[in-house]
């Protein structure tokens, strides 16, 4: 079954620790993509990848890391977690040149920095 | 500043009457548009698009149209049914620059 994972679901943390947020997708994607949720904000874009070893800022990368070693994984990494980070996060997917119109997302992972 | 704006935050339709959903945007590159369906506890879903050569595009119940002048693009769900309840975002395209809209939260009543 085609699908993006992503890992854990839900998560509390405390402001400061160090958190790793997988994703992976079985459908060989070149393209990945992380975003947020905020109420009234809608999906707001932090990073993107087009391919391994290429990744670029999207709008709200401040506080955000991600890595592209290996086609299938995009983990997000939250090096000092701070409260304001506080949201609801998607990874998605997509073959490059599709416009996003084959876009698969992951369930969400939500998270709680106190 | 949000480039894509859905400024009504929720909506409630009739089963079987038109589900009208609105989207406006700011930045004159965006060329292709989207709207996605988001269900409690999933991600959200692809619904349909439209390229901005184009200013109408059909699928099923489904239809957007384009008003590149006016900056603004709607939904159209015809009829309406229970299990469209959900929220729809829209989404636009400039290149690799992808920006969703805040969300529209659909609740269609049997």
């Amino acid at each position: 079954e085609a699908q993006v994972t992503q890992n854990p679901r839900y998560l509390i943390t405390v402001t400061g620790k160090k958190l790793t947020v997988t994703c992976s997708q079985n459908m060989n994607h070149e393209y990945m993509s992380w975003y947020r949720q905020d109420p009234g904000l809608g999906l707001r874009q932090i990073y993107y990848s087009m391919n391994v070893e290429v990744t670029d800022k999207g709008d709200v990368p401040e506080g955000y890391k991600v890595s592209r070693k290996e086609k299938r994984n995009f983990p997000l990494i939250l090096e000092s977690p701070s409260p304001n980070q506080t949201s609801l996060y998607f990874c998605a997917s997509s073959p490059i040149g599709t416009g996003m119109t084959e876009a698969f997302f992951g369930q969400g992972t939500r998270l709680t920095v106190v | 500043d949000q480039q894509v704006k859905q400024n009504s935050p929720s909506l409630s339709v009739q089963e079987g009457r038109i589900s009208i959903l609105n989207c406006d945007y700011t930045n004159s590159m965006f060329d292709y548009f989207l709207w996605y369906k988001k269900y409690p506890a999933e991600g959200p879903t692809f619904l349909i698009s439209i390229s901005s050569i184009k200013d109408k595009n059909e699928d099923g119940r489904f239809t957007v149209f384009l008003n590149k002048s006016a900056k603004h693009l709607s939904l159209h769900i015809v009829p309406s049914q229970p299990g469209d309840s959900a929220v729809y975002f829209c989404a636009a395209m400039d290149g690799q620059n992808f920006v969703f809209g805040p969300g529209t939260r659909l609740s269609v009543l049997p």
